[in-house]
């Protein structure tokens, strides 16, 4: 099987912009979770999706969003971009919501706000 | 809220010296364990998980125990290569959802 794919894999934006990140799961996965990775504040949870519905959601800003379609695929997107946004952004994909189910990363997509 | 809290590294060793990454965490009901390892430029891998108290995982030679009493989850290996220089990662995961509660990381340097 395919593993988790993540497009762009670099993106470089200005402040104030915004951008829309995209995840293929692993097929027949219904979980899709994201995560941003800094160097300061390390790996941190943004939002799971389940099933086109937003299962959590971390403490992020509401400038951070993100959505599921119907064939599990989800984006997420951040808008008014500020320089702190920049990061590598992790999502993983996972074939239920909860229990002890492994859940699966892509390689990232290493955004830079400038 | 739940928390994970790995030791600070890096950690240098020699080729063929014994590893231990102490990890303990703080959480409500009984959540797994994992340990993921990340390599220079990628995302994340599993190397080991633990779904109930005195579960050990093991991998590649990896090892840990999860261990509730003390409410550790210790990453053990008898004989690091240098292929084995990464950043390595403690996480849990509560019951409900998929959210994963990370530690801060923990740099592995294997010299040859």
């Amino acid at each position: 099987k395919a593993g988790v794919t993540q497009t762009p894999r670099y993106l470089i934006k200005t402040r104030g912009q915004q951008v829309t990140l995209s995840c293929s799961p692993i097929s027949g996965h219904r979980s899709v979770s994201w995560y941003q990775q800094t160097p300061g504040q390390g790996l941190q949870f943004l939002f799971e999706y389940f099933s086109e519905t937003q299962r959590n959601k971390g403490n992020f800003p509401g400038r951070f969003s993100g959505r599921q379609f119907s064939n599990s695929r989800s984006e997420m997107n951040v808008s008014t971009l500020e320089l702190g946004d920049s990061a590598l952004y992790l999502c993983a994909s996972s074939p239920e919501s909860g229990g002890a189910y492994e859940q699966y990363f892509g390689p990232g997509t290493r955004l830079t706000v400038t | 809220g739940d928390s994970v809290t790995q030791m600070e590294g890096p950690v240098t060793l020699s080729e063929e010296a014994f590893l231990t990454i102490n990890c303990t965490y703080t959480a409500t009901g009984y959540p797994s364990l994992f340990w993921y390892v990340q390599y220079p430029g990628e995302g994340l891998q599993l190397l080991l998980k633990a779904t109930k108290a005195d579960d050990k995982g093991s991998n590649k030679g990896f090892e840990a125990t999860y261990r509730k009493e003390t409410t550790s989850f210790h990453l053990e290996k008898g004989s690091v290569q240098v292929s084995d220089s990464a950043v390595y990662f403690c996480a849990l995961k509560g019951n409900a959802g998929n959210m994963l509660t990370f530690g801060g990381g923990t740099r592995l340097m294997v010299k040859p």
